[in-house]
């Protein structure tokens, strides 16, 4: 089984629509990361948690909001979805704020 | 504008061949350092680090050279086989904005290896 498993791994949906990706991790780190990767611009930071109680920005996080649910589950929202949020989202954790990041396989999202 | 970038979107190399792939970093105040790679519909995965105290580090056919002075990041991959075809991805640690510390990757090269 995978140590970082996001669900769904792809969702189509409509404008408007309010989309929750899910993370949950087996690897016991606290810190835990939500990245956008599009074709040509490489992966950027929506959001990124150091534990359950700290949620910080990252580069692109507006219209997005994330939930720390606990140490394993970091869920990303997008209220209102948007075209330009048709992405490959990925979920990451890791033990240390300068160590390895290990992803999960992506949730492809499509907006209409 | 992104604080790390390419210079080369795709490298296409002869099997058996060595490959070199480069990164360029803007932030001084970064300190370490990764190579991530990206197989078609799967996610990235972890290379080679390098802390900044380093200039040079080796893994299995992998050697990451780092020049604190031009502030550039290079990845080479000795006697190149297909299964190293993938994007390659350079990270640095330091977020300029917030002073939090969390890895910033660059746009990423195609590495294309000809049998």
């Amino acid at each position: 089984d995978a140590d970082v498993t996001q669900t769904p791994r792809n969702r189509i949906t409509k404008t408007g629509k309010r989309i929750m990706l899910e993370c949950s991790q087996t690897k016991g780190h606290d810190r835990m990361y939500w990245y956008r990767q599009d074709p040509g611009l490489g992966l950027r930071l929506i959001y990124y948690s150091f534990d359950v109680k700290d949620i910080n920005k990252g580069e692109i996080s507006d219209g997005y909001s994330v939930s720390r649910q606990a140490q394993a589950k970091f869920s990303l929202s997008l209220e209102s979805a948007i075209p330009n949020q048709t992405a490959l989202y990925f979920c990451a954790t890791s033990e240390t704020a300068t160590g390895e990041l290990f992803f999960g396989e992506g949730s492809r999202l499509t907006v209409l | 504008g992104e604080s790390v970038g390419l210079h080369l979107p795709t490298l296409s190399v002869q099997e058996g061949d060595n490959s070199i792939i480069n990164c360029a970093y803007s932030n001084s105040a970064s300190d370490y350092f990764i190579w991530y790679k990206q197989e078609s519909g799967k996610g990235p995965q972890f290379i080679i680090d390098i802390r900044s105290n380093m200039d040079k580090r080796q893994g299995q056919r992998v050697t990451v050279l780092l020049n604190k002075t031009v502030k550039h990041l290079s990845l080479q991959i000795a006697a190149t086989q297909p299964g190293d075809s993938a994007v390659y991805f350079c990270a640095e640690n330091f977020r300029p904005d917030t002073g939090r510390r969390a890895l910033t990757f660059g746009s990423g090269t195609r590495l294309q290896v000809q049998p």
